[in-house]
């Protein structure tokens, strides 16, 4: 059974517009995200996280929201631009973990069209 | 600073070989991570390290996957008798410590070996 899942496969977007990304997780346990953006042919690359204490967190063009109640978290990327195409994953991990092994989403792939 | 580094970053092998994957982490992180990534689909975990001492590997789909880190830096996971199934991306990521009380360590991803059994 998947914990973290992420429902879109693919989004397309017209440059400057807002992107959203969601994911869902199971696990109530869970009280720590991240997402992390993947170019192919290299390693994930972390871009922001948020705690399970809080409900946003900002970085720049990018947002993380939290819903803990429905178990939901969504990142924004406003304005979105050409080289935020990638694939993006949000992963989870509990406490208390040992290391916080990470669960990850399927990942959704992002375009961003000029 | 050098980021996690992975070699080889693509290998082919024939079934029944054994093959071993290494990783050298960000220098001075003490926590590693090995996950295993199937095409199209979300890296998962495979094993853990603090220093030299594995402290998970519940992750590991059998016995024929091993790792090591016998000096506390660098690991080396081994796959013996590759199967077509173990056909994946590897990836190394390490962190600066385990976890603290309240908080949360980012997990550094090297750039993955590509594996192939044919």
């Amino acid at each position: 059974d998947q914990q973290v899942k992420q429902n879109s496969p693919s989004l397309s977007v017209q440059e400057g517009r807002i992107s959203i990304l969601n994911c869902d997780y199971t696990n109530s346990m869970f009280d720590y995200f991240l997402w992390y953006k993947k170019y192919p042919a290299e390693g994930p690359t972390f871009l922001i996280s948020i705690s399970s204490i809080k409900d946003k967190n900002e970085d720049g063009r990018f947002t993380v929201f939290l819903n803990k109640s429905a178990k939901h978290l969504s990142l924004h990327i406003v304005p979105s631009q050409p080289g935020d195409s990638a694939v993006y994953f949000c992963a989870a991990s509990a406490r208390p973990n040992a290391g916080n092994m990470l669960t990850f989403g399927g990942g959704t792939r992002l375009m961003v069209k000029p | 600073g050098a980021g996690v580094s992975q070699s080889p970053r693509y290998k082919v092998a024939k079934r029944g070989q054994d093959v071993a994957l290494r990783c050298d982490p960000i220098s001075g992180h003490v926590s590693l991570f090995w996950y295993q990534q199937a095409l199209g689909q979300g890296p998962e975990f495979l094993t853990y390290f603090q220093n030299e001492a594995q402290l998970d590997k519940s992750g590991l789909p059998s016995d024929r996957f091993f790792a090591e880190r016998p000096e506390g830096s660098v690991s080396t996971l081994k796959i013996q008798r590759t199967q077509q199934e173990d056909s994946a991306v590897y990836l190394c990521a390490s962190s600066f410590s385990r976890t603290l009380r309240g908080r949360q360590e980012t997990q550094y991803f090297g750039p993955g070996t590509r594996l192939l059994v044919l």
